[in-house]
């Protein structure tokens, strides 16, 4: 299994309060992603980096932000968190981009997110 | 747009059986790749297996293989003698050029019986 971790696992907060999620490699891969899985929604991407401090939206980034500080770590902050933001977020890795059909991407274990 | 669409939400099969799970997908670009995903309770998302575009030949993974269509733009998964670990959430995904990333359909939850 690529080596990836998500912390924290398991996460309940208040409506109004920030929450900030990591996600932290061990692959020394370029391309780190975030998603959100919903019931009915799949997989939505909300934010997406593509090297040291290169970020870019994805599908679903509003009230959302990221950071990539150092390539093994990947944060995304929800700067006050909304009941429509409960949801299981997803971190993954890859080594190559999209668009040249070598984008395996590795999913870390995901973190179950309440807010109440 | 490019889109994936899996139209079974949910399907069921007796263990040793073998279940097929459609994906269809839309995209303008001759050359792309597609995806198979599973997701077991655990909610890891795991890799089962991969398509290029340009190869006719179907890929193939011990138990799972696809039927890729190309001109229907379908790309669906056979699992053949289905055991009870098989038993998770299935995504399908595309790879279109561009420069971005993957696009995932909604998913099949699929039930492995005794």
């Amino acid at each position: 299994d690529a080596g990836i971790t998500q912390s924290p696992r398991h996460k309940v907060t208040e409506t109004g309060t920030p929450v900030t999620l990591r996600c932290h490699q061990t692959e020394n891969h370029r391309y780190m992603y975030w998603y959100r899985q919903d019931p009915g929604h799949g997989l939505r991407l909300i934010h997406y980096s593509y090297g040291v401090k290169d970020t870019d939206k994805g599908e679903v980034s509003d009230g959302y932000s990221v950071s990539r500080s150092k390539t093994e770590d990947f944060l995304l902050t929800l700067e006050s968190a909304t009941s429509s933001q409960t949801s299981v977020y997803f971190c993954a890795i890859s080594d190559h981009p999209g668009g040249r059909g070598q984008e395996t991407q590795y999913f870390g274990p995901g973190t179950r997110l309440l807010v109440l | 747009a490019q889109t994936v669409t899996q139209s079974q939400p949910e399907m069921s099969v007796q263990e040793a059986e073998t279940v097929t799970l459609s994906c269809t997908y839309d995209t303008s670009e001759n050359n792309y790749y597609l995806f198979w995903y599973k997701q077991p309770p655990s909610r890891q998302m795991i890799l089962v297996i991969r398509q290029e575009a340009y190869k006719q030949q179907n890929a193939t993974e011990n138990r799972f293989s696809v039927n890729f269509q190309k001109a229907a733009k379908s790309f669906s998964l056979k699992i053949s003698d289905s055991q009870l670990g098989d038993t998770a959430m299935y995504f399908c995904a595309l790879d279109h050029s561009g420069n971005t990333p993957l696009v995932f359909g909604k998913g099949t939850r699929l039930s492995v019986i005794a």
